[in-house]
């Protein structure tokens, strides 16, 4: 069965530092992966995703995410992070060519910016 | 456009009573979910409409758990009854499935948050 890890649950940064969120994944097939976002207060809505192509997925507010197939990893990355980035990071994960593939959620990563 | 509505937000009841979330997708899209997500954890399934048929409620606890979307657009979900270990925030996700495409993303709800005492 596919799962999803994410390692940090809680990350407390100072804005302009460097974000970087871990996930991994088990499952040996094609993937579909993504990462959604939960800004307080708000609806989860989805940050980026990779399908195929270019492993280097660039997402909205200067995120990106780097799909690493060797070590089943998508890890989410910011150069600088603002205050405005605090909320909550699902990594989740599907089986490519499927549609019908439900998605499968990490537990998710608080993160917290001190102004 | 309005997004997915979810009603109520909030809800607090006694266990063992029912209790009912109510769902109105995006206008359009053919594909509801409903998820669960308890307190720190992420979203898990719990059943997938495509149209008006269940296409997939292998995570529903079917002995107290039941869900309908009528004509293909509002959904509700009921518990009955509802017991403590139900508290959590019961999510809504539509998408507009397209043949072909491996993925359709979901938009989500603002979610109901269940509070069993």
């Amino acid at each position: 069965a596919q799962s999803v890890s994410q390692h940090n649950h809680h990350v407390i940064l100072s804005e302009a530092a460097s974000l970087e969120l871990g996930c991994n994944y088990s499952y040996g097939g094609t993937v579909n992966l993504f990462w959604y976002v939960q800004y307080p207060g708000q609806h989860l809505q989805l940050l980026l995703k990779y399908f195929s192509g270019d492993p280097l997925v660039k997402g909205i507010k200067g995120f990106e995410a780097e799909f690493i197939k060797s070590k089943f990893s998508f890890n989410l990355r910011k150069p600088s992070v603002q205050w405005s980035d605090t909320a909550e990071y699902f990594c989740a994960v599907n089986e490519g060519y499927s549609s019908a593939s439900k998605i499968i959620f990490g537990s998710g990563t608080r993160l917290s910016i001190r102004p | 456009e309005a997004g997915v509505v979810q009603s109520p937000r909030y809800k607090i009841i006694e266990k063992k009573q029912p209790v009912a979330f109510w769902c109105n997708p995006i206008s359009g899209h053919n594909t509801l979910y409903w998820y669960r997500q308890n307190l720190g954890q992420g979203p898990e399934l719990l059943i997938r409409y495509e149209n008006e048929e269940a296409v997939d409620d292998s995570q529903l606890p079917k002995d107290r758990f039941s869900a309908e979307r009528l004509k293909g657009v509002d959904s509700t979900l009921k518990i009955q009854p509802a017991e403590l270990g139900d508290s959590a925030v019961y999510l809504c996700a539509s998408s507009l499935d397209l043949a072909g495409r491996s993925y359709n993303e979901q938009f989500f709800g603002p979610g109901t948050r269940l509070t069993v005492l």
